[in-house]
């Protein structure tokens, strides 16, 4: 069957340290891969795409790694702070799919100050 | 404020009653979803609109009926639902489906109560 599993449910870490997520799926063969924040009680929000070519994508703070061979992305927020605080979701689409997404489990993140 | 605005923000029916769910975006995007997400859950998918045609519908019941007026709205039409219907019901956006490469931009949500 078609799994997509984010570590832990729960993620605390320390304010100032890199927090890191992992998305890690099987039985699919994505051509892209997003992250999105979610806050409680709110819609999901776009942060970060990569493509299926692609090792690594930046922008500011964030930093997402996507590994076909080992079917892995991680996500990197670094110099974290409070505000990161959040759930995080990675979703997969795949050359058949188009802009058909499935989401992952999902991780929720706390930053400790 | 998110660019997808959806109403009402929170609805309690019962299991006999009948009312929609609004979505409306400006943004020119011309594919819109329907997602159902429960408690610490991931949003599941339930329907996709494509140029205000119905595209994927993924086996959802029929007590749950979508509609696409135009191109910025999107409807949820909803009849005789039941408690495990009971979600926070979310609609998105994207400038197409044909590709992966394009984010969705989601709205807030409407939380929905069966009784």
């Amino acid at each position: 069957s078609q799994k997509i599993e984010q570590n832990s449910e729960a993620l605390n870490i320390q304010e100032g340290k890199t927090a890191t997520l992992t998305c890690n799926y099987t039985n699919y063969s994505p051509a892209y891969l997003q992250w999105y924040r979610q806050d409680p009680g709110r819609g999901p929000v776009f942060l970060l795409l990569i493509r299926e070519n692609e090792k690594e994508k930046r922008k500011e703070r964030l930093k997402v790694t996507f590994d076909t061979t080992l079917k892995q992305s991680l996500f990197h927020i670094t110099a974290s702070q409070p505000a990161d605080s959040a759930t995080y979701l990675c979703a997969l689409a795949t050359w058949n799919t188009g802009n058909q997404f499935y989401f992952g489990t999902g991780t929720s993140l706390t930053v400790i100050p | 404020d998110t660019e997808v605005t959806q109403t009402p923000k929170h609805l309690v029916m019962g299991m006999t009653n009948k009312k929609s769910l609004k979505c409306e975006q400006h943004m020119g995007h011309r594919a819109m979803y329907w997602y159902k997400q429960k408690a610490k859950k991931p949003p599941e998918l339930m329907f996709v609109y494509s140029y205000e045609k119905l595209s994927i519908n993924e086996s959802v019941p029929s007590r749950f009926s979508p509609e696409c007026p135009n191109s910025s709205l999107l409807n949820l039409h909803l009849h005789a639902l039941q408690p495990e219907d009971s979600a926070l019901y979310l609609c998105a956006s994207s400038q197409e489906i044909r590709t992966g490469s394009q984010p969705q931009h989601f709205g807030d949500g409407t939380r929905l109560s069966i009784l």
